[in-house]
């Protein structure tokens, strides 16, 4: 099945503390982004990757670091987390960043910051 | 730079009555559009899209949009709402074929309420 896998699902942490979250897709898409959703706000993008080893600041990337070593994985690296970080992410990938793609979600990390 | 307004957070219907979710979109290239779908506790679906052609986009369960680049609007239309049909909506824009980010910009989101 063609998916695009998150993990974890809910993670409650402590500030300072580093984190990863992993993505992974299977469907040999070029793109991969992540974005953060805020009640009231929609999805801000935080990091995007157009290929591997090319990966590009979105609006929102303060706080948060990317890598792209493989096509199918992009973890999102939070090295000094902070309550305001407390949000719900979502990474989703496409066949190319071109716009016309439509992306694939993951089902969404809750991260808590405390 | 593209931009993407809904109109309403909360739209509240009944079962069988017509659901009709506002988007404005601005956008200074030929745009992108898109209306997705999330259900509780999942991703964001795609429910259908408009790139060129026929301004008049039919996508999955029913849900029907129109471009109307006079009015800078993509509003989503269902004739009859469903309770399944229960989720948060979000418009999303992208710099269509100009775009080299392959950035999708998306609005503030509205939730669908359907009432038996």
């Amino acid at each position: 099945e063609a998916q695009v896998t998150q993990n974890p699902r809910y993670l409650i942490t402590v500030t300072g503390k580093k984190l990863t979250v992993t993505c992974s897709q299977n469907m040999n898409h070029e793109y991969m982004s992540w974005y953060r959703q805020d009640p009231g706000l929609g999805l801000r993008q935080i990091y995007y990757s157009m290929n591997v080893e090319v990966t590009d600041k979105g609006d929102v990337p303060e706080g948060y670091k990317v890598s792209r070593k493989e096509k199918r994985n992009f973890p999102l690296i939070l090295e000094s987390p902070s309550p305001n970080q407390t949000s719900l992410y979502f990474c989703a990938s496409s066949l190319g960043g071109d716009g016309n793609s439509p992306l694939h979600f993951g089902n969404g990390t809750r991260l808590t910051v405390t | 730079a593209q931009s993407v307004t809904q109109l309403g957070s909360h739209v509240s219907v009944s079962e069988g009555a017509l659901v009709l979710l506002r988007c404005n979109y601005s956008s200074s290239v030929p745009p992108y559009l898109f209306w997705y779908v999330q259900y509780p506790n999942q991703g964001l679906q795609l429910l259908l899209k408009y790139t060129t052609g026929a301004t008049l986009v039919k996508g999955i369960n029913g849900f029907e949009a129109e471009f109307k680049k006079s009015e800078t609007s993509f509003h989503l239309t269902k004739p009859s709402a469903h309770m399944s049909d229960a989720a948060e909506y979000f418009c999303a824009v992208s710099a269509g074929y100009s775009s080299n980010t392959g950035k999708l910009i998306f609005g503030q989101g509205t939730t669908l309420q359907v009432k038996p």
